[in-house]
Parts: structure tokens; sequence; C-alpha cells
């Protein structure tokens, strides 16, 4: 089965980092991604890491991956009012088909 | 950056009718797109896989005879919501890829359908 989890909440102030954590159960997931979602609104895509990674950083993001216990996070360094939204997590099973399978979201909301 | 764009937004319409939502990719070719439905403060639930000039998969669960998909060309593919009702009150949200393989599925901004 493909079943992805997530914390429901998370709240952070204002210049603090943010982790984001996601469990996933499939260990044949290639890619493994973070999506943002704004109210009212589609994703945007923010990063992702293939499986054969365990780690990858671009600016403010940074993708640790665990793959013998399945598990991925997410973390917004200097988290801004801007980063408030839901975050998702993503397995692709496929080898990059793009079929993906999501996690429950988590909302991040930033304090000031 | 590829842009998908979903047309309507939002839309309400009244019970027993049929609404249809586009989906668009504007500035790439999309061999594949993926309709997702989207219940309030849930996940996405991938509902169909939809391939240019083929019928579309379904996933298990999903009606296909409530939810039509059509991918006629390599930038639209439309999903009909056939007699809906209020149950059908959703955030429908497409994404389409560039062609297999690609590491990037490109989302559209969703439609938020309520029946009435």
């Amino acid at each position: 089965g493909e079943d992805v989890e997530q914390s429901l909440f998370l709240s952070v102030r204002e210049g603090d980092s943010s982790v984001i954590n996601c469990t996933y159960t499939d260990s044949s997931s290639t890619y493994l991604y973070w999506y943002k979602q704004e109210p009212g609104a589609g994703l945007q895509l923010l990063t992702y890491i293939f499986s054969n990674m365990d780690m990858k950083q671009d600016q403010r993001l940074t993708v640790l991956l665990n793959k013998k216990d399945k598990h991925l996070s997410l973390r917004i360094a200097d988290t801004q009012t801007g980063d408030s939204a839901i975050y998702f997590c993503a397995e692709d099973i496929t080898g990059g088909g793009n079929k993906l399978t999501f996690g429950t979201g988590t909302q991040l909301k930033v304090e000031l | 950056g590829a842009v998908v764009s979903q047309h309507p937004s939002w839309v309400i319409c009244k019970s027993g009718t049929s609404v249809k939502i586009e989906c668009r990719s504007l500035d790439f070719q999309a061999t594949t797109m993926f309709w997702y439905r989207q219940f309030p403060k849930q996940s996405l639930m991938l509902m169909a896989t939809s391939n240019e000039g083929s019928k579309a998969t379904y996933e298990q669960g999903v009606e296909k005879d409530k939810f039509l998909i059509n991918h006629a060309s390599l930038t639209l593919s439309t999903l009909t919501v056939t007699s809906a009702h209020p149950e059908d009150s959703s955030f429908y949200i497409c994404s389409a890829t560039r062609s297999t393989g690609s590491t990037e599925a490109f989302f559209g901004q969703g439609t938020r359908l309520t029946v009435v």
C-alpha cells in the first residue's frame, strides 16, 4: 500500500527554522517531493529528491531522506510569514511517471 | 517555468446538471495529465490519469461514467462531472507533465466546485 503520513499542524515564530516531517511506506519510491499550497490555490513544487540521495539543499530549503526509516523532512531556514501554507510531501513510485501519492498535509503557521 | 491553467476557477451548479472543467498546458505539450480531488483540509486524491489520444485510467473507486475525462490534444484535458450532486462538491486540481520520465508535474490553480 501507499500511505504517506504527516503531522497536521506546525506553528513557528518568524525567523526560526521549521521542520516538517513525512513518513511513507512504499520503499520503491523513486522521487519524493515537497509541495506548497496556499489557500484556495493549486500546488507549487518546492523541491524534490531522488531516492538514492540523503540530502538536498536549495537556498532556505533542506530536504533530508532516511530511506531505511522511510522518513523525509523539509527544513525551512529563517521562516517568514509568507511561508505560511499547507505543505505536502508526495512520492512517485512509477519512476518519473508523475503519478503521485500525497501526504496528508501539514499546515504551517508563522507567527510574528 | 511551465504553466498549467484550469478553467473555471470556481463554479456553482445545480444538482443534476453537468459541469466541465478544463486543464490546459499553456507553453508545453503534455502527453499525460492527472486529475486530483481535494476535500477541505484533506490531501489530494488521484482520480485518474489522462493520456492524449487514449482512454483515461481511473483509480479504484472512481466512477468513470460520472467523471468523464477527455484528452483530445496535447495541451487540453477536460473533466466533466455528470449529474452532479452535493457530495461532488470539492476542489479539483489537474497536473501535467512534459513527457514520461520528467521529474516535475506542473499543477493548475484548481477549480472549486459547489453543487447546490
